[in-house]
C-alpha cells in the first residue's frame, strides 16, 4: 500500500524567498513519487516526477524535488518564489506497476509581496 | 480537443436528485481516472478505467456512485440519490499509459457539485 503525508496545509513565503513543501511517503515497494500543481480554478499538472533514475528531480518553473530513501521524502523546494507560484501543491505517490496514484492533502502555497 | 474536457463545470441539485458528471479524455489515451476533490481533504481516487478491462472501482465510496466509460473513450460518473456530503469537484485525468506506472496524469478543469 502506497500513502502521502504533506506537512503543513498552509505554507507562506515573502518573494524571492525559499520555497521548502514537505512530503513523506509510505510505500511497500520502491515508488514513483511526483508533485502536482493546481492554479485557481484548473486542473491539476504534472510538476515532476522521480521514478528511480536520478535522485533530484528538476521540473517546470525552476522548482526541484530529492528523494531521499532514509528519510522517505520527497521535498519540494524553489531557490526563489514568485507572485506566479501561488497555488496548491499536491504530493503523489505510487508503486512499481500500480496503476494508480495516491494523493496527499494538498498544501496551499501563499507568496506575499 | 486538445485537453480532457469535463461537463457540467457547475452543477447545483438538490438533496435525493440523481446527478450525471462527464468526461472527454484526451484522445488516444487508454487509461481514465475520476478523484474527488473535497475541501481539506486532498484528492480521494474514485474509479479507474485501463482500455476494454474491468474497472478497478475500489475507491467508489458507496453503491450510490456508479461509472461507466462508452467505447473507450468518453466517461460518465453518476451519483444517485445525492446527499450534501457529495458536495465536491469531481476531477477527470486520462493517461497514455497507466498512470501510476508514468505519474503523467492529465486533468480536466474538474465538475464542482453542490448539493443542497
Amino acid at each position: 500500500a502506497q500513502s502521502v503525508t504533506q506537512l503543513g496545509s498552509h505554507v507562506s513565503v515573502s518573494e524571492g524567498a525559499l520555497v521548502l513543501l514537505r512530503c513523506n511517503y509510505s510505500s511497500s515497494v520502491p515508488p514513483y513519487l511526483f508533485w502536482y500543481v493546481q492554479y485557481p480554478n484548473q486542473g491539476l499538472q504534472l510538476l515532476l516526477k522521480y521514478t528511480s533514475a536520478a535522485t533530484l528531480v528538476k521540473g517546470i518553473n525552476g522548482f526541484e524535488a530529492e528523494f531521499k530513501k532514509s528519510e522517505t521524502s520527497f521535498h519540494l523546494t524553489k531557490p526563489s518564489a514568485h507572485m506566479s507560484d501561488a497555488a496548491e501543491y499536491f504530493c503523489a505517490v505510487s508503486g512499481t506497476g500500480a496503476n494508480n496514484l495516491f494523493f496527499g492533502t494538498g498544501t496551499r502555497l501563499t507568496v506575499i509581496p | 480537443g486538445a485537453g480532457v474536457s469535463q461537463s457540467p463545470s457547475n452543477k447545483v441539485t438538490e438533496k435525493g436528485k440523481d446527478v450525471e458528471l462527464r468526461c472527454d479524455p484526451i484522445s488516444g489515451h487508454t487509461a481514465l481516472y475520476w478523484y474527488r476533490q473535497s475541501l481539506g481533504q486532498g484528492l480521494e481516487f474514485l474509479i479507474y478505467f485501463q482500455g476494454n478491462s474491468a474497472p478497478d472501482k475500489s475507491g467508489l465510496p458507496s453503491d450510490r456512485f456508479s461509472a461507466e466509460r462508452t467505447g473507450g473513450s468518453v466517461s460518465t460518473l453518476t451519483i444517485q440519490r445525492t446527499q450534501q456530503e457529495d458536495s465536491a469537484v469531481y476531477l477527470c485525468a486520462s493517461s497514455l499509459l497507466a498512470g501510476g506506472q508514468t505519474g503523467e496524469l492529465f486533468f480536466g478543469e474538474g465538475s464542482r457539485l453542490t448539493v443542497l
